[in-house]
């Protein structure tokens, strides 16, 4: 098993640019969200999906947009890069509310 | 919402004990889990507590309160290779875990 899969492991972007951060899971679960790391602030939720078709908005949401067309699947895009987007992002999965979170290896990303 | 609470720093020396505190605040709970993250690595699960009292996973036991809001990660033995960030997160309100700002466990010889 592949576990949660990132796409890309590095990316630079110029302010405005938009694109998306790929990730895929292979453990047929439900539960995927986007986390954001910036240092000294901990793991903070972008947004996440309890099931295909099923999104929500986390703790913060502005700038980013996501969509589950499938179980396997939870792109991350951002619309209109900016610098304070400059972080490190974990995609992860998890069985259910009281399973352990599995992450993604994450990706670097700074806006210039 | 949900918040919690955790040391930035925590040091000690190899083969102690070391207990890394979490206090949280939330609207409904399902349970607090531990997660371990090395420099440039993603964080990876340690334990989970759903109910008062201790969990023992080898070197590593979590406790929880419900009526106090707290939990707490003890390492026993430490190693270097320990030297780790660790976050405390709460399943409450929302499916998805919030997480602490991370404690950064330095182990030195």
């Amino acid at each position: 098993n592949a576990g949660v899969t990132q796409t890309p492991k590095f990316q630079v972007l110029k302010t405005g640019q938009s694109m998306t951060l790929q990730c895929a899971q292979d453990m047929n679960h439900e539960y995927m969200s986007w986390y954001r790391q910036d240092p000294g602030m901990g793991l903070r939720l972008i947004h996440y999906s309890v099931g295909a078709g099923i999104t929500d908005q986390g703790e913060v949401p502005n700038g980013y947009n996501v969509s589950r067309s499938t179980t396997e699947d939870f792109p991350l895009r951002l619309l209109s890069a900016a610098p304070s987007q400059t972080s490190v992002y974990f995609c992860a999965s998890s069985q259910g509310i009281n399973s352990p979170l599995h992450f993604g290896n994450g990706t670097r990303l700074t806006v210039t | 919402g949900q918040s919690l609470e955790q040391p930035s720093e925590v040091t000690a020396v190899e083969g102690a004990i070391v207990q890394i505190n979490c206090t949280y605040q939330t609207s409904g709970f399902y349970g607090l889990s531990w997660y371990q993250q090395h420099d440039g690595g993603a964080p990876t699960f340690l334990s989970y507590n759903a109910l008062d009292g201790l969990e023992e996973t080898g070197r590593f036991s979590s406790f929880l309160s419900r009526s106090d809001s707290y939990g707490y990660l003890l390492l026993q033995e430490l190693q270097m290779k320990d030297s780790a960030s660790y976050f405390c997160a709460v399943s409450g309100g929302s499916y998805i875990p919030t997480f602490g700002r991370g404690t950064s466990l330095i182990v030195h010889p």
